[in-house]
């Protein structure tokens, strides 16, 4: 049974970097895309994007400017850095797996990321 | 950009019958947009129900279905329960990547 558990700063100030790391327990981390997904307060759920073991990445286009995704095989974690946040960038951020029938089978407990000034 | 529609809210008494769809504002919805729905209680993380239109993930209860309804994919609760009373969101894949619905609040009541 896999697990997904994340971590990350919860308070930003406008044009900092988000940074959350999740780590994956069970299962296999290189035969599956691993994933950001982001709920703003109220709204419903916003993929980021999804990155394999091999550190190819696949973005949003909304937010592909300022999104990096990264991978450590040798911890089973992989990363998402997120430039120049605003309040717009005010949400619960998820991570997840993403599985062979495109869809997310496991996810992250998430991680409320507040930016203000 | 491809939208993914959803109703924004809908009601179904207690026992009763429910249908949820998830659409597309260019398009139909097939098998091949691979549509999945999650259910997810505030202040939780979202839950896998329902993935490849109509497979359960595991100890999801039998009265959740899924389907292609028209030019749509569908949710369907069959006797509804009060912990049924969620927000649902959709998933498809659409070609350029996959991409969320709005969410539907479902009222229990």
């Amino acid at each position: 049974q896999v697990q997904l558990q994340q971590w990350g700063a919860g308070l930003l100030k406008p044009s900092e970097t988000l940074s959350l790391t999740c780590a994956v327990y069970g299962g296999s981390f290189s035969d599956y895309y691993w994933s950001w997904i982001r709920q703003p307060p109220g709204k419903g759920l916003e993929r980021i994007g999804e990155i394999n073991h091999y550190g190819s990445a696949s973005y949003n286009p909304s937010l592909k400017s300022r999104v990096t995704m990264s991978v450590d095989t040798s911890k089973n974690h992989f990363s998402l850095n997120l430039r120049s946040v605003t309040a717009a960038d005010t949400a619960v951020y998820y991570c997840a797996r993403f599985g062979y029938d495109f869809s997310f089978d496991s996810w992250g407990q998430g991680t409320l990321v507040t930016v203000s000034s | 950009q491809t939208v993914v529609t959803q109703e924004s809210s809908f009601s179904v008494s207690p026992g009763g019958t429910v249908t949820l769809t998830c659409g597309l504002s260019y398009g139909s919805v097939s098998t091949t947009s691979y549509p999945s729905w999650y259910q997810q209680n505030p202040g939780q993380a979202p839950r896998t129900l329902i993935y490849n239109t109509n497979k359960r993930s595991s100890g999801v209860p039998d009265r959740f279905s899924g389907s292609i309804l028209g030019n749509k994919a569908a949710l369907t609760i069959t006797g509804a329960q009060a912990d049924d009373e969620s927000a649902y969101h959709c998933l498809l894949f659409v070609g350029s990547g996959i991409v969320f619905g709005g969410g539907t609040t479902l009222t229990v009541l």
